[in-house]
């Protein structure tokens, strides 16, 4: 299958900083890339779709100031999480559409903010 | 009431035994139906993904829709312990490309 990378794998920043994250599609073309966060033993919950050119849609309750999205690229789609706070500590899961059937997912990035 | 309601467990079986996963939805607009496998701190994976009610097999895999009973199940054969992971049952309107609404997952774990 297709493989979706994501770095970093782990980042622990200061309450108040920014940190962004990359997802990569290694051996496709990704026009939509999905962005999911997922709580301890919880589901992942969609927190935006973007497509390459355009604007991220942001699913209802997520900030889109807070979460800023960037899909430059067919390959590359990075998300940043603007001055952080201990209650956005997660893992942040990105995948890619191939085609129009399936979603490859990433290995994830777990996010803790001090 | 959540869209999709899925046992969280944690399931614990023996090695060889047959192992069934199960989910519930509440919205009959869901018509692509997947199963992921998802291992700790990492990404979930594909198992299987299927249109229409009935059964779909792949290798120890089957995954099972009843759409009048808004009911999926996945069957594993021969279950080992490789197999120890979170399932997570996931489901769209149309397609991998619409949103997807995922369970909470089960966790299993195959004992030797």
């Amino acid at each position: 299958g297709a493989v979706v990378s994501q770095h970093p794998s782990r980042v622990i920043c200061k309450s108040g900083t920014s940190v962004k994250i990359e997802c990569r599609s290694l051996d496709f073309q990704a026009t939509t890339m999905f962005w999911y966060r997922q709580f301890p033993k919880k589901s992942l919950m969609l927190m935006a779709t973007s497509n390459e050119g355009s604007k991220a849609t942001y699913e209802q309750g997520v900030e889109k100031d807070k979460f800023l999205i960037n899909h430059a690229s067919l390959t590359l789609s990075t998300l940043t999480v603007t001055s952080a706070h201990p209650e956005d500590s997660s893992f942040y899961i990105c995948s890619g559409l191939e085609g129009q059937e399936t979603q490859y997912f990433g290995p994830g990035t777990r996010l803790l903010v001090l | 009431q959540k869209e999709v309601e899925q046992d969280p467990g944690p399931l614990s079986v023996p090695e060889g035994a047959i192992v069934s996963l199960n989910c519930t939805y509440s919205n009959s607009a869901f018509q692509y139906f997947m199963w992921y496998r998802q291992y700790s701190r990492k990404g979930p994976e594909l198992l299987m993904y299927t249109y229409s009610s009935g059964n779909k097999e792949d290798g120890r895999f089957t995954a099972q829709v009843d759409k009048s009973s808004k009911y999926i199940s996945l069957f594993i054969r021969d279950s080992q312990p490789s197999d120890s992971a979170t399932y997570l049952c996931a489901m769209s309107a149309y397609s991998s490309a619409s949103k997807i609404i995922f369970g909470s997952g089960t966790r299993l774990s195959i004992r030797p």
